[in-house]
């Protein structure tokens, strides 16, 4: 039990275009889901908490406007990554919360911008 | 400020000799503690939590840690370490009114020699 599908697995974009990346919860229901980005060889940055059927929450310093997160059902969030560019390469992974402060992960996104 | 602490970048260890990672966190109260794995490319997985109770917690894949109060330490142990052991290892906290977001520490990198 509690999976979390990340799609897709990898991404190679062209600078200035979107990206969309999905976020599910397979056998459980998330009220709450979170977006994470990861260095090199570092931790986990928390970017942004998404709630389901309101707006995110974004992390000090994380642009809402160019990563746009939206949580629509229980099960699904997405995250959208707008007129990339190359420094926004970077390992992107989600988290859907099972049960009270529990927090599962998807396998990752490798976006690479060209 | 809260925060989360692994001292040791890099472990090094041979296979089937005995494992501990060290994990320390700021803070009064007791926090949510967690310790993930994260193989190369990939998501990550929870191996083990404490929220209360008794302070030795057992985990998947043989791993158990340990909560102490007065040393504000969750370190992960392993009798044996097996060279599909080989990860990146992160300790994660849930602080008190920080409403379910993960501070993460900076990760320890295993190697086991064979």
């Amino acid at each position: 039990g509690a999976v979390v599908s990340q799609h897709p697995s990898r991404v190679i974009c062209k600078s200035g275009t979107s990206v969309k990346i999905e976020c599910r919860s397979l056998d459980f229901q998330a009220t709450t889901m979170f977006w994470y980005r990861q260095f090199p060889k570092k931790s986990l940055m928390l970017m942004a908490t998404s709630n389901e059927g309101s707006k995110a929450t974004y992390e000090q310093g994380v642009e809402k406007d160019k990563f746009l997160i939206n949580h629509a059902s229980l099960t699904l969030s997405t995250l959208t990554v707008t007129s990339a560019h190359p420094e926004d390469s970077s390992f992107y992974i989600c988290s859907a919360e099972s049960g009270k402060n529990i927090q599962y992960f998807g396998a990752g996104t490798r976006l690479s911008v060209l | 400020a809260q925060s989360v602490t692994q001292p040791d970048i890099h472990i090094t260890v041979s296979e089937g000799a005995s494992l501990e990672l060290r994990c320390n966190y700021s803070y009064g109260a007791t926090p949510y503690l967690f310790w993930y794995v994260q193989s190369p490319g990939q998501g990550l997985q929870l191996l083990l939590k404490y929220f209360s109770g008794d302070t030795l917690v057992q985990g998947i894949k043989g791993f158990e840690a340990e909560f102490k109060r007065s040393q504000s330490s969750f370190n992960l142990r392993k009798p044996s370490v097996h060279w599909s052991d080989a990860a990146e290892y992160f300790c994660a906290v849930v602080f008190s009114g920080n409403t379910g977001k993960l501070i993460f520490g900076q990760g320890t990198t295993l190697q086991v020699k064979p």
